[in-house]
């Protein structure tokens, strides 16, 4: 079964630090999916990024960026320059496509950047 | 509309009633999902839809939940006879395809449900 841990439960920064969430996942099936999703206080889940097990090219969007590695079954996500408008929980979740198509999401990190 | 649409937003029920949540997805997202979020369960999945085929239900807690979806559109979550163990915030999410294939899921923002 597939199973995904982000094991930093809360992390406090101060404005224009960066940060690295970490997340990490578990599966049998050698083709599937990742997922970063960001929850304001709002309680939207916002979808970030997707990431298919066979492209492991890092991505970066503006602050944003994305290391990963299939070696450490890690993807992990960097905010450079944190604002505090990033406080948020973030999700770290995963797709398989062998038949079971919902995502099973991490615990989730608590970013906490303050002024 | 624009994005996926829940409602009500917030519903107070008494323990042993029954309640209904509804859903509205994203225009043309044939996958539709019920999600529930809860302090120290995190994000549980409850049960999808796939265009016309059967729901998945493995995620349903027990039977007092069932959802069914008409029309291939709005889609209505039900709690039988509710606990206070019931009381989450649930999202409902929609995506062109299933997420398998790499469609991304686009979430409401949820309904809280509190049962006294």
């Amino acid at each position: 079964a597939q199973k995904v841990t982000q094991a930093q439960t809360e992390i406090s920064v101060v404005e224009k630090e960066d940060v690295t969430l970490d997340c990490v996942y578990e599966t049998r099936d050698t083709t599937y999916y990742l997922f970063w999703y960001k929850q304001p206080p709002s309680g939207e889940l916002v979808f970030l990024i997707r990431r298919n097990s066979f492209d492991e090219q890092n991505e970066i969007s503006g602050r944003y960026s994305w290391n990963f590695q299939k070696s450490t079954s890690s993807f992990n996500f960097t905010i450079t320059a944190s604002q505090v408008v990033d406080s948020a929980v973030y999700f770290c979740a995963l797709s398989e496509t062998s038949g079971y198509s919902t995502l099973t999401f991490g615990k989730g990190t608590m970013l906490l950047v303050s002024p | 509309g624009a994005g996926v649409s829940q409602s009500p937003s917030n519903k107070v029920t008494e323990k042993g009633k029954d309640v209904e949540l509804r859903c509205d997805p994203i225009s043309g997202h044939t996958a539709l999902y019920w999600y529930r979020q809860s302090l120290g369960q995190g994000l549980e999945f409850l049960i999808y839809f796939q265009g016309n085929s059967a729901p998945d239900k493995s995620g349903l807690p027990s039977d007092r939940f069932s959802a069914e979806r008409t029309g291939g559109s709005v889609s209505t979550l039900t709690i039988q006879r509710t606990q206070q163990e019931d009381s989450a915030v649930y999202l409902c999410a929609s995506s062109l395809r299933g997420t398998g294939v790499g469609t991304e899921a686009f979430f409401g923002q949820g309904t809280r449900l509190t049962v006294v």
